[in-house]
């Protein structure tokens, strides 16, 4: 079935640090894949998708490139903030027609002034 | 503002107790979800709506119960049978055609006394 690895956690960086989470994906076919972000005691965001191969999502000066070569989407941000400080969650659909996500288990940045 | 709303944000439940968490949104989407999250795990899918009237089980539903009255609200009860209920409880909802990303609710934090 569809399935979702993260990097295990937590990843504890410097201010201004490069960050690299991993995730890799199995899935029929090629459907979108999502970063959502959760800060402490709050619900999920929407950090960035891609909708197709090839695809590279970005944000709040994070990317992911959706590689299907590698089964990959991981999540890149070349100088972290204090403020990125949250649990970073990657999912993709399980069925192209209920809308239901599958998550991987959560990385946990702490980025340290 | 569109979104979702989710009450109380706190809720505590002696054992034994019926407890309801209540899911609102404004977006006009069709589908509803409910998660589960637990310290350092990811979402666990409890039950999804996409219809009106309509709702199925997710992965762990059991002692958990549902209604889908109005496309706006997907109100989750807990149950006696609920063993462990403690937990961070989610709810999403998105447009039901795949691909597209689900909005997160800010959670209710549910503690057993």
């Amino acid at each position: 079935g569809d399935s979702v690895t993260q990097m295990e956690g937590p990843v504890t960086l410097s201010e201004e640090a490069f960050l690299t989470i991993n995730c890799t994906y199995t899935a029929t076919g090629y459907p979108s894949l999502f970063w959502y972000v959760q800060y402490p005691g709050e619900g999920l965001q929407l950090l960035l998708k891609a909708t197709k191969a090839d695809d590279k999502g970005s944000n709040k000066g994070f990317e992911a490139t959706y590689r299907k070569e590698t089964t990959s989407f991981h999540l890149e941000k070349g100088s972290v903030q204090v403020s990125d400080s949250a649990v970073y969650f990657c999912a993709l659909p399980i069925s192209s027609n209920t809308g239901k996500l599958i998550f991987g288990q959560g990385t946990t940045l702490q980025v340290k002034p | 503002d569109g979104g979702i709303t989710q009450s109380p944000k706190y809720l505590f439940r002696k054992e034994g107790q019926n407890v309801t968490l209540s899911c609102e949104q404004n977006l006009n989407h069709d589908a509803m979800y409910w998660y589960r999250q637990d310290p350092g795990q990811g979402l666990r899918l409890i039950y999804y709506s996409q219809i009106v009237n309509d709702f199925q089980k997710g992965d762990i539903a059991e002692g958990y119960s549902v209604s889908r009255e109005k496309k706006e609200s997907f109100p989750l009860t807990v149950t006696s049978a609920q063993k462990n209920p403690t937990a961070f409880y989610l709810c999403a909802s998105s447009i039901v055609s795949g691909g597209l990303e689900a909005f997160f609710g800010q959670g209710t934090r549910l503690t057993v006394v």
